[in-house]
């Protein structure tokens, strides 16, 4: 099985600061790397995804995340936060030697102060 | 318009009482799957479906049964539902594996 850590439950953060949510991942061969968004009373959206290639991916509203294969993580960032950004985070990995499961993080949620 | 839809939106049921909750997509997805969200825990996959006929369990199956004898519904049921199945489920589709997943609005399962 995988499993799928994400260190920080909660992240308050100042309205235009940057932030960073961590994600890290139990080694595997080859992984594939989700970053997914759930506003209130939602269900889940794709921000972004690594598949392969390059190891910075750009998502949607400005965030990115960067696959490193060392350290097993998939850190998202933003460098200024907005308030519509409040709301819940969660990182998933899905990898060839875990057949075709997904494994999501706990979720880590991000609270823009004004 | 592409979507995810989940019926009923909202459950409370009793220990015991059979239940489906229904699950349908209009977008000719082969990748269909059902998750559990529970606070602190994330969400957990329960069952997939790589395409019609093959179902294979995820993370949490005990309790649960799936089918999909159409591309498009994949249901989820509850032969016997017992309070630790109280819940809020996600269903989701995508293309394939790696293609963006896109989830249903969740159904709220009460079971007392």
């Amino acid at each position: 099985a995988q499993s799928v850590t994400q260190l920080d439950s909660q992240v308050p953060v100042f309205e235009e600061a940057p932030v960073e949510l961590r994600c890290n991942y139990s080694s595997s061969v080859s992984v594939y790397l989700f970053w997914y968004v759930q506003y209130p009373n939602q269900g889940l959206q794709l921000l972004l995804k690594y598949l392969s290639g390059s190891t910075l991916v750009k998502g949607i509203n400005g965030f990115e995340a960067e696959f490193n294969k060392s350290q097993t993580s998939f850190h998202l960032r933003k460098p200024s936060v907005h308030i519509s950004d409040t709301a819940e985070y969660f990182c998933a990995v899905s990898s060839l030697n875990t057949g075709n499961q997904f494994y999501f993080g706990t979720g880590t949620s991000l609270t823009v102060i004004p | 318009e592409a979507q995810v839809t989940q019926n009923p939106r909202y459950l409370i049921t009793v220990t015991g009482k059979k239940l489906t909750v229904t699950c349908s997509q209009n977008m000719n997805h082969e990748y269909m799957s059902w998750y559990r969200q529970d606070p602190g825990l994330g969400l957990r996959q329960i069952y997939y479906s790589m395409n019609v006929e093959v179902t294979d369990k995820g993370d949490v199956p005990e309790g649960y049964k799936v089918s999909r004898k159409e591309k498009r519904n994949f249901p989820l049921i509850l032969e016997s539902p017992s309070p630790n199945q109280t819940s809020l489920y996600f269903c989701a589709s995508s293309l394939a594996r790696t293609d963006t997943q896109y989830f249903g609005p969740g159904t709220r399962l009460t079971v007392l």
